[in-house]
């Protein structure tokens, strides 16, 4: 069973702050690698992916990629209350002829005004 | 508008009954999935399909079946073999499969929320 790790929190950052999010994974031949959100009650939605080892930066949105660590974070800058939302890291692992998204259990993050 | 609906949004089940949750897409996106949702749990995946006519087991696939006989259309059946049914299921399409060409992006419905009485 392929395996995708995450702090469930909750982590609570004031607005202006920067929130670091990690996520660590199993399958060393992983190759793909997502950031989704999900606001209570609602379905998640993409954020970021990144493919190759370094830095992804999108607007506040940085993802960080270490293979060597299998370990992938995401950094919002400049926290905002309307960032207040569960995040999911998901990695694409292959299982033999099949590819599979695997979802972490997400960590819930609160931006307090 | 594009996009994936999922009905019903709420649905309630007694006990030895099976149910059917409808999702359809208008994205005309090839691959679709089921996944399963439980409170303080990430998504764990039921079932997914990478063309009409065939679909593969996930993760949780005892208790589930589904069927893709359209593009567009890949119902999830919770039959009354799956023991713990509540939760929230997430119905989501991809443009492809999860290999080759893709962002491995997955557009998701707004959910149904079953509930066992």
């Amino acid at each position: 069973q392929k395996e995708v790790e995450q702090n469930s929190g909750p982590l609570s950052v004031p607005e202006g702050a920067i929130a670091s999010l990690n996520c660590t994974y199993s399958d060393r031949g992983s190759q793909s690698f997502f950031w989704y959100r999900q606001y209570s009650g609602k379905s998640p939605e993409l954020i970021m992916f990144i493919y190759s080892n370094g830095d992804k930066e999108d607007g506040r949105f940085t993802a960080q990629l270490n293979k060597a660590s299998q370990y992938v974070s995401l950094l919002i800058r400049d926290s905002q209350p309307s960032d207040s939302a569960t995040y999911l890291c998901a990695v694409i692992h292959s299982g033999g002829s099949n590819y599979k998204l695997t979802f972490g259990k997400g960590t819930l993050l609160t931006v307090n005004p | 508008d594009g996009g994936i609906t999922q009905s019903p949004k709420y649905l309630f089940r007694k006990e030895g009954q099976n149910v059917t949750l409808s999702c359809e897409q208008n994205l005309n996106h090839d691959a679709m999935y089921w996944y399963r949702q439980d409170p303080g749990q990430g998504l764990r995946l039921i079932y997914y399909s990478q063309i009409v006519n065939d679909f593969q087991k996930g993760d949780i696939a005892e208790g589930y079946s589904v069927s893709r006989e359209k593009k567009e259309s890949f119902p999830l059946t919770v039959t009354s073999a799956q023991k713990n049914p509540t939760a929230f299921y997430l119905c989501a399409s991809s443009l492809y499969g999860l290999a080759g060409e893709t962002t491995g992006e997955l557009f998701f419905g707004e959910g149904s929320r079953l509930t066992v009485l």
